[in-house]
């Protein structure tokens, strides 16, 4: 079964903590891996996709398919960072479907 | 370009009505996706829409539909509303022919049943 894990629902760090939110899938196929972001009264934007591999407000997250992993990473945490973030998940045989985890709040302390 | 735009923003039903959402992609994107989100359940994927045509579906009953138009512009129908429809409907849209599938999100619709 096509799926997403995001253990922690709830991560508290201090500013300027490494942070690490955590993401495994599971999928019989070729995925793609993104991570989407929902700070308070927005929009669900777009934060990292696995296939272009660039660093994003200094998040990165590595594809690790030996590990079927895609966890996120950020060195210094900044109370900006405090939103909800989800793991998704599509794929050639998907088309327009993506499949969420069910989310990890951050919330980064003064 | 001007992003996913989502009408109404809010609205009030009681149990048994029907309701209509429309979803306006982004400029150039043909491909446009319907999601439910709510605390318990998370964010679960409805159905797609690309072509006037549906491509996927999600495991919803069969009360929830949708259509979308020449111009991209996707409604989604839900009939008999329950209860447990009160939920944020989140519209998305994609580019398709590109390597990528990501998705871009509207504002979604807060829908509450009563």
């Amino acid at each position: 079964a096509q799926r997403v894990t995001q253990p922690e629902k709830l991560l508290s760090v201090f500013k300027g903590a490494p942070v690490e939110l955590k993401c495994n899938y599971s999928y019989s196929g070729s995925p793609e891996l993104f991570w989407y972001v929902q700070y308070s009264r927005q929009r669900l934007q777009l934060l990292l996709r696995h296939i272009s591999r660039e660093s994003i407000k200094g998040f990165t997250a590595d594809l690790n398919k030996g590990e079927t992993s895609f966890h996120l990473k950020k060195p210094f945490a900044q109370e900006e960072d405090s939103a909800m973030y989800y793991c998704a998940l599509s794929g050639d045989n998907q088309g327009g479907k993506l499949i969420f985890g069910q989310g990890t709040e951050l919330s980064v302390k003064p | 370009k001007a992003g996913v735009t989502q009408t109404p923003r809010y609205l009030i039903k009681t149990r048994g009505q029907q309701v209509t959402l429309s979803c306006s992609p982004i400029s150039g994107h043909r491909s446009v996706s319907w999601y439910q989100q709510t605390p318990g359940q998370g964010l679960q994927f409805l159905f797609e829409y690309f072509s006037e045509t549906q491509r996927n579906k999600g495991n919803f009953p069969g009360r929830f539909s949708g259509r979308q138009f020449s111009n991209s512009r996707s409604e989604m129908n839900v009939s008999t509303l329950e209860l447990g429809d009160s939920a944020l409907y989140l519209c998305a849209s994609r580019l398709t022919g590109t390597v990528s599938y990501e998705q871009y999100f509207g504002p979604g619709t807060r829908l509450t049943v009563t």
